[in-house]
């Protein structure tokens, strides 16, 4: 079957750095998602990353490794309101987005 | 810009009556969706829409229909609800089709007793 797997919840310190783990298995790939998602509120569009490598974008990154089904969200100089779930989504070869559970990043002054 | 507007944020519903949530997009995207979030799950699709005049089933489509008689309206319509259909439901479009580049609405909480 299709499955993403991310950890449920992670703690972090405001002014630090945080990567948030990503693994997917599905029939075929399309392209690996993030979203964040603040609480009672909608999931926004952060990054796409369809080829391997980094993709940068100001404190946010997202990088892809195909071959290991896995990808990474890294948050630089974490401030309070980067407190939210982020989520992770694969695209399959149907261009199906699989949804990933979330993981609700808690930051700490 | 209001982007995409669900009603209503929230409705408490008794089992085995019928609801409707409304979506509208201001965007004139082509595609739009449902999805319901429930705790500990990943978001799942429940219809979309590549296309006015279009319909299809997602992966949890049992229980729901819906209609896309425009560009920009896309309601949800459950039958007769059930306690298991308590959920956020979302719904979102995007510009083109085949792509993960979604926009939500803010959600409506639904809960069935």
């Amino acid at each position: 079957g299709q499955n993403i797997d991310q950890p449920t919840e992670m703690t972090a310190t405001e002014g630090a750095i945080v990567q948030i783990n990503c693994t997917y298995q599905t029939s075929g790939f399309n392209g690996l998602f993030w979203y964040q998602q603040h609480a009672g509120e909608a999931p926004t569009f952060l990054s796409y990353n369809v080829l391997d490598g980094l993709e940068e974008k100001g404190r946010f990154s997202s990088f892809l490794s195909r071959s290991k089904g896995y990808s990474y969200l890294l948050l630089k100089e974490l401030q309070m309101k980067d407190s939210a779930s982020y989520l992770c989504a694969c695209m399959d070869s149907n261009y199906q987005l699989i949804w990933g559970a979330g993981t609700k990043l808690i930051i700490k002054p | 810009t209001a982007g995409i507007t669900q009603a209503p944020t929230s409705q408490i519903l008794a089992a085995g009556r019928s609801m409707t949530l409304r979506c509208t997009q201001d965007m004139r995207h082509n595609a739009m969706y449902w999805y319901r979030q429930d705790l500990g799950l990943g978001l799942r699709l429940i219809h979309y829409s590549n296309t006015a005049g279009t319909t299809g089933k997602g992966e949890v489509p049992d229980g729901y229909s819906v209609s896309r008689a425009n560009t920009d309206d896309f309601p949800l319509t459950l039958a007769s609800a059930v306690p298991s259909q308590t959920s956020v439901y979302f719904c979102a479009s995007s510009d083109r089709t085949h792509t993960g580049e979604l926009f939500f609405g803010e959600g409506s909480r639904l809960t069935v007793l």
